[in-house]
């Protein structure tokens, strides 16, 4: 069974310009969060979507967002670049909502310059 | 507010060695807590859970002790191996939100 797959693995981007990240989920997985990693900040929560619904969303501006599509997959975009918004960026899937265990894709490292 | 706070950041820790790793939470509501192991250019990957009403748990090398009314709980992996050095997070979740809480990571250096 494929993992989940989260492309591109690298992106490099400028001030002010936006960007989206994918997240193909395991095959059946039908939830799917989104996370923001840093070094000292550990793994902040962005949102999660099930069944193409956002469930929880984390306290992060409005510049951030996402959507699912029917097939479980999701993006999420993030508009209007700052470059504190360098980080590794997580997609992580769950058979269904509520499940405890999350799978984790290898991440989309994000260098704003 | 961090809801889990993780220490230390950094461990360095001999072949052999015992490497410990602690969280504390604030919110008693917490049902489950996992801790995660990521490899450098990997994404997390869950390594062992406990719920509330047990107060330890063993696989293997790695144990968690879980103290409910100091709300504590730690991993401590025996014998480390060069191979176990990565970051670690704790984590706890809310079953009615759905929703997990990592702490901040530890990056564990096992020496040769």
């Amino acid at each position: 069974k494929a993992g989940v797959t989260q492309t591109p693995r690298y992106l490099i981007k400028t001030r002010g310009q936006q960007v989206t990240l994918s997240c193909s989920p395991i095959s059946g997985h039908r939830s799917v969060s989104w996370y923001q990693q840093t070094p000292g900040q550990g793994l902040q929560f962005l949102f999660e979507y099930f069944s193409e619904t956002q469930r929880n969303k984390g306290n992060f501006p409005g510049r951030f967002s996402g959507r699912q599509f029917s097939n479980s997959r999701s993006e999420m975009n993030v508009s209007t670049l700052e470059l504190g918004d360098s980080a590794l960026y997580l997609c992580a899937s769950s058979s269904l909502a509520g499940d405890d265990r999350l799978f984790f894709g290898s991440g989309t490292q994000l260098s704003v310059l | 507010q961090q809801q889990v706070k993780q220490s230390p950041q950094s461990l360095i820790v001999q072949k052999g060695g015992i490497s410990i790793i602690n969280c504390a939470y604030e919110n008693t509501a917490f049902d489950y807590f996992p801790w995660y192991q990521q490899f450098p250019g990997k994404g997390p990957a869950l390594l062992i859970a406990i719920r509330p009403d047990v107060s330890e748990k063993k696989e293997g090398r790695f144990t968690i002790s879980f103290n409910k009314s100091a709300k504590q709980f730690s991993l401590h992996i025996m014998d480390s191996q060069p191979g176990d050095s990565a970051t670690y997070f704790c984590a706890a979740f809310l079953y009615n939100f759905n929703k997990f809480y990592f702490g901040s990571g530890t990056k564990l250096n096992v020496k040769p």
